[in-house]
């Protein structure tokens, strides 16, 4: 089936760094999210990207968050200071359409351990 | 604000067995719902989604909705050690956006 790629899989950096999780969606898809999952637990919706804008953030997408997908290449997550809640496991996905009646494809997770 | 809540938190079948997985939502004019199934060390994947009241079967799967008691339920018939994962329910609120509930881990014993 349609696969959405995630690099790196694992990331560790101290506190107050800046990270980059990339992400590779389905080739034809154009809407992209992030979510972040702490623990196995729930999947928290952070932010969906359209047509090179974000079109809906939730109150976890701090300021310190950003994305972006340049001229086509990977589509990323920029974390900018840090800090030690973000340690979690960000999941990239992608679909066809808009509208969360559209299946969503995941990638495997970047796991991301703020020291 | 949806709220959606699953039950049990989690659970273990016997292989072969049925395993009854629950989720309720608390907006009334929710339209679509999913149910995501995530194997440990992977991303959820979608493995069926409902819209009209009553069953939809797909295979060992079975989807049930009933949207008047705010309900949607899954059931795996000859559970499989396979099938042990999280399993997520999602619902589509009025705004098209996807609300996940907090998983049921499934554990399916040899």
């Amino acid at each position: 089936g349609p696969k959405v790629l995630q690099i790196p899989s694992h990331q560790i950096i101290d506190m107050g760094q800046m990270v980059t999780l990339n992400c590779d969606p389905v080739s034809n898809h154009l809407y992209f999210y992030w979510y972040k999952q702490i623990l196995g637990q729930q999947m928290e919706f952070l932010v969906n990207f359209y047509n090179g804008k974000v079109m809906e953030k939730s109150k976890l997408f701090k300021d310190q968050f950003s994305v972006e997908r340049p001229d086509g290449s990977y589509f990323t997550l920029k974390i900018q200071p840090t800090a030690l809640e973000d340690s979690a496991v960000y999941f990239c996905a992608s679909s066809s359409l808009a509208g969360g009646q559209n299946t969503l494809y995941f990638g495997a997770g970047t796991r991301l351990s703020v020291l | 604000q949806q709220k959606v809540q699953q039950s049990p938190e989690s659970l273990i079948v016997p292989e072969g067995g049925m395993a009854s997985l629950n989720c309720t939502f608390s907006d009334r004019n929710s339209q679509y719902f999913w149910w995501y199934r995530q194997h440990s060390g992977e991303g959820p994947k979608a493995l069926m989604s409902i819209f009209s009241n009553g069953d939809k079967k797909e295979g060992r799967f079975t989807a049930h909705l009933n949207k008047a008691s705010l309900h949607v339920s899954l059931h795996i018939k000859d559970s499989q050690p396979s099938d042990s994962a999280l399993y997520f329910c999602a619902v589509v609120d009025s705004n098209y956006q996807l609300i996940w509930g907090s998983g049921t881990k499934l554990i399916i014993k040899p």
